[in-house]
């Protein structure tokens, strides 16, 4: 079975700060992990997928296969990162893709 | 480009009775799934349709169906509407079912049950 575990609910830092936005993730196979983001007023949207190693505003996550973990980081936030992230997980069984979320994590970045 | 749209975005049923929800998948893409999204949890998947059959599915009864059309377009039908049916419901299209994970989402129907 999969499943995604984002155990906090609320991230509030102030600007400049660090953020580090935590995802476990439960699956027998090799996963395909993504980070999904909602600013306010706006629908979901890809931010970044561990597959493409890449920094999107920013953001950094890296797969950690023994702990089982894809935490999203930034060094420095800003205030347009205020927004709700999810974690998801990617099952492709040969026939589909579903996408597997954490419940998400509301980050405010305060000036 | 045109983006996922959803249709209504916003309805009231009363518990037993039937709803339809529609979607229109972004240009280019063959592949519709739906999410439903209850208040302060994550999307849960339902199902997915390919080329007009179903694909996949995820852990909701027979009364939750769906079916997607020669344009790729879908909709999401549910009978016998209980109050736990209250959620929003996203439809998201992508290509190929959905290979790389990346999934473009509508903004949403919501659906309150009374």
């Amino acid at each position: 079975a999969q499943r995604v575990t984002q155990p906090e609910k609320l991230l509030s830092v102030f600007k400049g700060a660090p953020v580090e936005l935590k995802c476990n993730y439960s699956y027998s196979g090799s996963p395909e992990l993504f980070w999904y983001v909602q600013y306010s007023r706006q629908r979901l949207q890809l931010l970044l997928r561990h597959i493409s190693r890449e920094s999107i505003k920013g953001f950094t996550a890296d797969l950690n296969k023994g702990e089982t973990s894809f935490h999203l980081k930034k060094p420095f936030a800003q205030e347009e990162d205020s927004a709700m992230y999810y974690c998801a997980l990617s099952g492709w069984t040969g026939a589909n893709s579903k996408l597997t979320f954490g419940k998400g994590i509301t980050l405010s970045v305060r000036p | 480009e045109t983006g996922v749209t959803q249709s209504p975005t916003h309805l009231i049923k009363t518990r037993g009775q039937q709803v339809t929800l529609r979607c229109s998948s972004q240009s280019g893409h063959n592949t519709v799934s739906w999410y439903q999204q209850a208040l302060g949890q994550g999307p849960q998947f339902i199902f997915q349709y390919y080329r007009e059959e179903e694909n996949g599915r995820g852990n909701f009864p027979p009364r939750f169906s769906g079916l997607q059309f020669p344009n790729y377009s879908s909709e999401l039908n549910v009978n016998a509407l209980e109050l736990d049916d209250s959620a929003l419901y996203l439809c998201a299209s992508s290509y190929d079912r959905g290979q790389g994970g990346e999934l473009f989402f509508g903004e949403g129907s919501r659906l309150t049950v009374l």
